[in-house]
């Protein structure tokens, strides 16, 4: 079973910049979420998808973050204008299904370095 | 969400037993306990949960407290490979919703 895949694995932008990350969860599972981890910590929920809907956003800087999940399969998050305090690991994982406990896989993230 | 305390850091040797503990101790009586754990440069990966019993599989044991105010994760014979991040977790709501701390960082000395 292949795992979460998520594109880039890396990227290096200006400050103001845009930028857009790619997260394709394991085939079959309903529910996505992103997350951000600053170095030393832990990740942080930014939001939450069931199939194509939004199930918990509350922690999404909505200034300048944005997330779909077109079809309920892949889904992208943006962030426009980036700040430094932006730099950060962009994990994506999926579960099976919501409210019952499905073990979370997790992706490898990507890294984003604001300059 | 409830919260969890854990050591900032522990050391092993290699093929030894390690404990890592971890406080919980306003848990409510419908909170999962959660092991996740992340290796150097890559995602978390699912450990072990529980609810009261405790529990085995083949990555680990959890043994929680009676009161459950607090578990133990229990890496049977440590390797090389088992050095990493373990965030212990506490998860009660339908959503399915993971609040991870900081975890503690395991080290394995060979």
């Amino acid at each position: 079973e292949a795992g979460v895949a998520q594109s880039p694995r890396y990227k290096i932008i200006e400050k103001r910049q845009s930028v857009a990350f790619w997260c394709n969860p394991i085939s079959g599972h309903a529910t996505l979420y992103w997350y951000q981890q600053i170095l030393g910590q832990g990740p942080k929920l930014l939001i939450q998808f069931q199939n194509n809907g939004v199930v918990d956003d509350s922690q999404l800087p909505k200034d300048r973050f944005s997330a779909e999940r077109l079809k309920g399969v892949d889904s992208t998050l943006k962030i426009q204008p980036a700040k430094l305090e932006d730099s950060a690991v962009y994990l994506c994982a999926s579960t099976k299904s919501w409210g019952s406990f499905n073990e979370q896989f997790f992706g490898p993230g990507t890294r984003l370095t604001v300059l | 969400d409830a919260k969890t305390t854990q050591p900032n850091s522990m050391e092993s040797n290699e093929e030894e037993p390690v404990h890592l503990p971890c406080n919980h101790s306003t848990i409510s009586g419908t909170d999962y306990i959660h092991w996740y754990r992340q290796l150097p440069s890559q995602g978390p990966e699912y450990v072990i949960h529980g609810l009261t019993s405790n529990v085995n599989n083949r990555m680990a044991s959890l043994a929680i407290a009676e009161d459950r105010k607090s578990s133990t994760l229990i890496l049977h014979r440590a390797t090389l490979r088992d050095a990493a991040v373990y965030y212990c977790i506490l998860e009660g709501g339908a959503n399915s919703k993971l609040t991870f701390g900081k975890g503690i960082t395991l080290s394995v000395r060979p």
